[in-house]
């Protein structure tokens, strides 16, 4: 099973809405990362959270990190059109290289 | 920078061909991921590079797979033979260093089919 799950796995809202989406994970982490995908193209680097660290934010992102439920969220706050994505959670574990990527929630914003 | 390049972007085989997928990371970026991802199983390592040196291979699906790295500016994944359930995105990635401190970078993607 993937080591991030994502929930929900699709969401649609309107312009100007806030957007939540949740990542589990199952084994303790190093550091959580979430990356966008747009449609037919690569994932790209949102922003980092490290284990020791609780909340984050980044512009319109705020990512929160629960390791002691093994969580993570992130916030897109007034959402836009733009934001029409996949977004995924990604955890680095143990000592090693190796990003292990959740399934993803489908994202999309209507105007 | 012109970020990874990938290619080809599109490429339609039939079962048994032999494929073969390019890529060239960031100029100075001395790690190479590998990734490929499906409907069914996400996105999945196949295997890293650092300092053009295969560092991890486990996630390479069988025998049939192979990557090489000759140089710091190129890198090929190859499948032979393919098969229809080989048909996914491939993406190769690149980054400054270890994937806990430094961004990786996707490539646009590569889209298999095989027949």
């Amino acid at each position: 099973s993937q080591q991030g799950e994502e929930d929900p796995q699709a969401l649609s809202i309107q312009e100007g809405e806030n957007a939540t989406m949740n990542c589990s994970y199952k084994t303790s982490i190093n550091n959580l990362q979430w990356y966008r995908q747009n449609s037919g193209r690569g994932l790209v680097h949102l922003i980092l959270i490290r284990s020791n660290e609780r909340e984050k934010h980044s512009g319109r992102l705020r990512v929160t990190l629960d390791t002691s439920k093994k969580s993570s969220s992130l916030l897109i706050t007034a959402s836009r059109a733009a934001d029409t994505a996949s977004y995924f959670c990604a955890t680095l574990t143990g000592g090693g290289n190796k990003l292990t990527f959740g399934t993803g929630t489908q994202l999309k914003v209507e105007l | 920078d012109a970020g990874v390049i990938q290619s080809p972007r599109h490429e339609v085989t039939e079962m048994g061909q032999e494929v073969t997928l390019r890529c060239k990371p960031i100029s100075g970026h001395d790690y190479l991921f590998w990734y490929r991802q499906t409907m069914m199983r996400g996105l999945e390592l196949l295997i890293y590079f650092n300092n053009n040196v295969p560092i991890d291979d486990s996630g390479m699906p069988e025998d049939r797979f192979s990557a090489k790295m000759p140089n710091a500016s190129f890198s090929t994944l190859k499948i032979q033979p393919s098969e229809p359930r080989d048909s996914a995105v491939y993406f190769c990635a690149s980054s400054l260093g270890l994937a806990g401190q430094e961004t990786q970078y996707f490539g646009p993607g590569t889209r298999l089919l095989v027949l």
